[in-house]
C-alpha cells in the first residue's frame, strides 16, 4: 500500500461548479496535511494546511481532514479555469513529507 | 530576495559534461531537499540535508552529487547522466525536518541530457 494515495485523474470539472479532490494515507499517526497546487512545468505551491479534524475553509478552498478514516481532501467551490493544475497532497510522516502523486484537474469552461 | 530560489532554470548538457545546479533559500531554515520529478511520475525524494548534515539519501545513482556548504545553500552535481535523468529538479526547504509546516518550493530546474 502506498503511503499517500491520489486517485491521477484526469478529473474534468465545469467552470463553476466544485472540483473535489480526494487523498488517503497509510500511517495513522500523522499530524500534519498540505494541499500543493502544481501547474503544468512549474513548481508546487502550498495553497493549504490542516492539522485537526474537520473542515478548513480559506477563499473558494476549503480542505477536510478525518483521522480515523485516515483520508484528507480539497473542495474548490465556483471552479476556475485558471484552477486547471496537478494537485498533490502532502502527509507528514516521520521527520519528512510524504507526497502522493497528485491529481490532474480540468476545468472547462 | 525572498524564499527559495534555484539556478539555472533550464540546463541542457551531454552525457560527459559535468554540471551543477544551485539552490539558496532565504527563511532562515535549517533543512533543505532535493527532489526530482519526471513527467507524469510523483516526486522523488533524492536526499535530505539538516544543518548541513547529510541525513537521507534515497538510492540515489553516484552521478548525482549534493553539496551543503551551509544552511541557506544546497548543490545537485552532475556527472556522466544517462537520457533518463531528464526532469525537473526541486529544491525546498523546512523550518527543520520535524517542523509541522510545509516545504516551500524553488522554481525548479529544467534538465535535458542528450
Amino acid at each position: 500500500q502506498k503511503e499517500v494515495e491520489q486517485n491521477s485523474g484526469p478529473l474534468s470539472v465545469p467552470e463553476g461548479a466544485i472540483a473535489s479532490l480526494n487523498c488517503t494515507y497509510s500511517d495513522r499517526g500523522s499530524q500534519s496535511f498540505f494541499w500543493y497546487r502544481q501547474y503544468s512545468g512549474k513548481s508546487p505551491e502550498l495553497i493549504m494546511s490542516i492539522y485537526s479534524n474537520g473542515d478548513k475553509e480559506d477563499g473558494r478552498f476549503t480542505a477536510q481532514l478525518n483521522k480515523a478514516s485516515q483520508y484528507v481532501s480539497l473542495l474548490i467551490r465556483d471552479s476556475q479555469p485558471s484552477d486547471s493544475a496537478t494537485y498533490l497532497c502532502a502527509v507528514r510522516g516521520a521527520q519528512k513529507l510524504v507526497f502522493g502523486q497528485g491529481t490532474r484537474l480540468t476545468i472547462n469552461p | 530576495e525572498t524564499g527559495v530560489t534555484q539556478t539555472p532554470r533550464h540546463l541542457v548538457m551531454g552525457m560527459t559534461n559535468k554540471k551543477s545546479l544551485k539552490c539558496e533559500q532565504h527563511l532562515g531554515h535549517n533543512a533543505m531537499y532535493w527532489y526530482k520529478q519526471s513527467a507524469k511520475k510523483p516526486l522523488e525524494l533524492m536526499f535530505v540535508y539538516s544543518l548541513e548534515e547529510r541525513v537521507e539519501n534515497n538510492s540515489v545513482p553516484s552521478r548525482f552529487s549534493p553539496e551543503c556548504p551551509n544552511s541557506s545553500h544546497l548543490f545537485l552535481h552532475l556527472h556522466t547522466l544517462q537520457p533518463e535523468d531528464s526532469a525537473l529538479y526541486l529544491c525546498a526547504s523546512s523550518q527543520d525536518r520535524a517542523s509541522n509546516y510545509g516545504y516551500t518550493f524553488g522554481s525548479g530546474t529544467r534538465l535535458t541530457v542528450v
